[in-house]
């Protein structure tokens, strides 16, 4: 069974560029979770989808968004790119149960320069 | 407000030295707890999920316990390629899943 795909997996770009990061979840999972990891702030969630819908939210600013698609496939999204954005970006996927462990992808390792 | 706080932050043991990891927790509704292992440069890889309190779990050198206000992964006999950070996480209500800031150990041959 195919794991969490995330693509890609490097990405460099400037400031004040926007980014589109994609996930895959495991086959038949709904729900889609999005993390940012940084050495000070270790792993803060973004935001979560189920069914294309987006069940909660972390403390980030609008720059951040995203969407999830009718095959559970999900998209984050980064506008007016800045230098503390530079960080790895995880994606999870779970069943639909609210209490079931989400599985990661390897995650993309995102630079802002 | 919600919180996940792992001790310590760092752990070094010698090959064989067992020794635990704490995950203490406040949240409202408790959904689950869960453990992972992240290697450097790669996304966490799923542990173990607890429930209620008084649960265990056992996976080869590493074995997780939940209380009302904590959990430990114990580790025993543990070998160099049992050196990760070890991150615990909590589902609370409201969709929302809270981790802690890891603890990183280190396994010396």
């Amino acid at each position: 069974k195919a794991g969490v795909t995330q693509t890609p997996r490097y990405l460099i770009k400037t400031r004040g560029q926007q980014v589109t990061l994609s996930c895959s979840p495991i086959s038949g999972h709904r729900s889609v979770s999005w993390y940012q990891q940084t050495p000070g702030q270790g792993l803060q969630f973004l935001f979560e989808y189920f069914s294309e819908t987006q069940r909660n939210k972390g403390n980030f600013p609008g720059r951040f968004s995203g969407r999830q698609f009718s095959n559970s496939r999900s998209e984050m999204n980064v506008s007016t790119l800045e230098l503390g954005d530079s960080a790895l970006y995880l994606c999870a996927s779970s069943s639909a149960g609210e209490g079931t462990e989400a599985f990661f992808g390897q995650g993309t390792r995102l630079t802002v320069v | 407000e919600d919180q996940v706080t792992q001790s310590p932050e760092a752990l070094r043991l010698q090959e064989g030295e067992s020794s635990s990891l704490n995950c203490s927790y406040t949240v409202s509704g408790l959904r689950g707890l869960f453990w992972y292992r992240q290697d450097p440069g790669k996304g966490p890889e799923f542990l173990f999920t607890l429930y209620s309190a008084g649960e265990e779990k056992e996976k080869e050198r590493l074995k997780a316990t939940l209380t009302k206000k904590e959990s430990f992964l114990h580790i025993t006999a543990p070998k160099p390629e049992d050196s990760a950070t070890y991150l615990c996480a909590v589902r609370a209500g409201g969709f929302k899943t809270i981790f802690g800031a890891g603890t990183r150990l280190f396994v010396k041959a």
